[in-house]
């Protein structure tokens, strides 16, 4: 089965600060990568899909990048609405990362 | 708007069976692949089971195989998890989801808890 990991587990950032978040496939899964968000007692909200593909209606700052093993998924400038927590998935076997929370400074 | 309603959930022994259903809405149900995911209280996500559209290819994660079975019924827009044999690690909140091409979900309910505790 492939394993996903997510670094870093959590990330205390400020409003307007550029957050970076990475992915890791245990093997290689081409483009076939998702993130989302969600916040406490929430469903998650898809952000991006197919590694780089932004979902409808998901704010421009979000974007995804990477293919093969190693995903990034970057807000460029942090809003206060974007503390949460993210989850990257793995379409193979629809595997998810174990998450990384975004709380403020 | 497009909604997705999960229903079913509640505290049951170990051993015990419990059912249950997304009521889908807004649009075509019967051309999406759907899916369950849950999440144990404080844990991350974990995919537990798909459906095709037309019912012909269901999936499930290892951790349910044999013992939770997913069904839909297109008529009544409605997907279903049937969970049996449940253990105290079945605890979590059930999400259904719409599955995209891509093989991400871009719709979700809004989650039933399932307590599983003597």
């Amino acid at each position: 089965d492939i394993q996903m990991t997510q670094s870093p587990s959590s990330v205390s950032a400020s409003v307007g600060d550029r957050v970076t978040i990475t992915c890791r496939a245990s093997q290689g899964i081409s483009s076939w990568l998702a993130w989302y968000q969600q916040k406490p007692g929430k469903a998650p909200k898809l952000l991006i899909y197919a590694a780089s593909s932004l979902q409808s209606g998901v704010p421009s700052r979000f974007s995804g990048s990477g293919s093969g093993t190693d995903f990034t998924l970057t807000i460029s400038s942090l809003q206060p609405e974007d503390f949460a927590t993210y989850y990257c998935q793995q379409a193979n076997s629809f595997t998810f990362g174990p998450g990384t929370k975004v709380d403020i400074k | 708007q497009v909604q997705l309603v999960e229903s079913g959930g509640g505290l049951v022994k170990p051993g015990g069976s419990l059912r249950l259903s997304c009521a889908a809405s807004g649009f075509t149900f019967s051309d999406y692949y759907m899916s369950w995911i849950r999440q144990a209280p404080g844990k991350g996500l974990e995919w537990v089971s798909y459906i095709s559209s037309s019912s012909s290819y269901t999936n499930y994660a290892d951790s349910v195989k044999g013992r939770f079975t997913i069904s839909r019924d297109n008529a009544k827009n409605s997907l279903y998890l049937q969970m049996n044999s449940l253990r105290a690690e079945d605890t979590a909140v059930y999400y259904c989801a719409r599955k995209l091409t891509y093989d991400a979900f871009d719709i979700w309910g809004q989650g039933t808890m399932v307590t599983v505790s003597s």
